[in-house]
């Protein structure tokens, strides 16, 4: 079974804090998105990663950077945290070829107090 | 610009009932699309998808209706069961080397025993 494990499910901080979430998967999948979720919004795309050190902007993409220095790991950080990134955030993965199914891990519910 | 519009925002039945949940996309690009399925403190996970070469696609009591011409696919659930109360999204990827994916904002459905 893919395993996607991201490194917090809850957590708290504070207004203008540095703050990373970190995420991991055991397939090795090429390529990794990370999303945030909001009630009445859906899924929406901050950022993906198609290959190591490899990065594209999604939807949303300000106010957050990524780093992915490994293949199966990808880190989203907010510079200065706000309150208006509070959120759950949601990493996914997904292999090269013709399936397009992606693979989520289980959240990090991110408040910014 | 949302591109993929995803109808009713929540749906509340009995079990044994058929709820349906619409979606309609607007890029004639998309070449797949996905159904997600998402309980409560789990990240979602893919149900079932379709590609536009076909109008319909089964697989055991869930199933997609897909027309091409109205740019639009819904989601069937036969015989539904209060295990299948969770939040479903619709999806859209334009294929190719990009494997983003475009979500409908969610629908909430509620199977009353």
């Amino acid at each position: 079974d893919v395993k996607v494990t991201q490194s917090s499910r809850y957590l708290v901080k504070r207004t203008g804090e540095k703050v990373f979430l970190e995420c991991v998967q055991d397939m090795d999948h090429e390529n990794m998105f990370w999303y945030r979720q909001d009630p009445g919004l859906g899924l929406r795309l901050i950022y993906f990663s198609y290959d190591v050190k490899m990065k594209e902007k999604g939807d949303i993409p300000e106010g957050y950077s990524v780093s992915r220095e490994k293949k199966e790991r990808f880190s989203l950080i907010l510079e200065s945290a706000s309150t208006n990134q509070t959120s759950m955030y949601l990493c996914a993965s997904l292999p090269d070829g013709e399936s397009y199914e992606q693979y989520f891990g289980p959240g990090t519910r991110l408040t910014v107090t | 610009q949302q591109q993929v519009k995803q109808s009713p925002q929540s749906l509340i039945v009995q079990k044994g009932g058929i709820p349906i949940i619409n979606c309609a996309y607007e890029n004639t690009a998309f070449d797949y699309f996905p159904w997600y399925q998402q309980f409560p403190g789990k990240g979602p996970a893919l149900l079932i998808a379709i590609r536009p070469d076909v109008s319909e696609k089964k697989e055991g009591r869930f199933t997609i209706s897909f027309n091409k011409s109205a740019k639009q696919f819904s989601l069937h659930i036969m015989d539904s069961q209060p295990g299948d109360s969770a939040t479903y999204f619709c999806a859209a990827n334009s294929g190719g080397s990009n494997y983003k994916l475009t979500f409908g904002k969610g629908t909430l459905l509620t199977v009353n025993p």
